[in-house]
């Protein structure tokens, strides 16, 4: 089954405005993190969040999590430029061991100045 | 802050050629990890590694595959005889704890892109 899948695909938004995607995931999860990652670059660690948690921070990253919906969302506000990037969301199931993450397509957020 | 590292940054083979792709993850952890983005499509789990041992592999992580770590710092993964369908992104990451009971986040890489020609 398919986990993590992103919502939407791409996203284009000027400075300033806020940011929101979402995933949705088909089974039971331990955990939820966001990645980010630049292009051409390596997959930088946002936010995780605990399957018994249902809402957490992170400086301008607000991200939910609802475990009865199997979904969760990500919140940029006041974006920046820099925050263009695409965005991952990545569980860890309860039947999987510590670290087999496995990735949503992605997000793709263009900042526009 | 410390990072993972991985060289080279891009590795060009020839189909059927052997390769190994190196990793020096954060010095305090002790779980490390192959992931795998093949161009257009998700980032994908091979392999995790823990007191030298693999830990779980993925399907993909067939007996092409190995991995290494040959001393105290680095983390390698080998590809035996590399076929076309290898060409991806190739990242390691490392995590400072594991097991169902943490919830450390993974640091990756910058990757090594894989070319197959």
């Amino acid at each position: 089954s398919q986990q993590g899948e992103e919502d939407p695909q791409a996203l284009s938004i000027q400075e300033g405005e806020n940011a929101t995607m979402n995933c949705s995931y088909k089974t039971s999860i331990n955990n939820l993190q966001w990645y980010r990652q630049n292009s051409g670059r390596g997959l930088v660690h946002l936010i995780l969040i605990r399957s018994n948690e249902r809402e957490k921070h992170s400086g301008r990253l607000r991200v939910t999590l609802d475990t009865s919906k199997k979904s969760s969302s990500l919140l940029i506000t006041a974006s920046r430029a820099a925050d263009t990037a695409s965005y991952f969301c990545a569980t860890v199931l309860t039947t999987d061991s510590w670290g087999k993450l496995q990735f949503g397509a992605g997000t793709q957020v263009v900042v526009t100045p | 802050e410390p990072e993972v590292t991985q060289t080279p940054s891009h590795q060009v083979t020839q189909m059927g050629q052997e390769v190994i792709l190196r990793c020096v993850p954060i010095s305090n952890h002790l779980y490390f990890y192959w992931y795998r983005q093949i161009l257009g499509q998700k980032v994908e789990f091979l392999v995790s590694f823990y007191n030298n041992e693999i830990s779980e592999k993925s399907e993909i992580f067939d007996d092409q595959f190995s991995v290494e770590r040959p001393d105290g710092s680095n983390f390698t993964l080998k590809i035996r005889s590399t076929k076309l369908e290898d060409s991806a992104m190739y990242f390691c990451a490392s995590s400072e704890f594991g097991g169902s009971s943490y919830n450390s986040p993974l640091h990756f890489g910058n990757g090594t892109r894989l070319t197959v020609t």
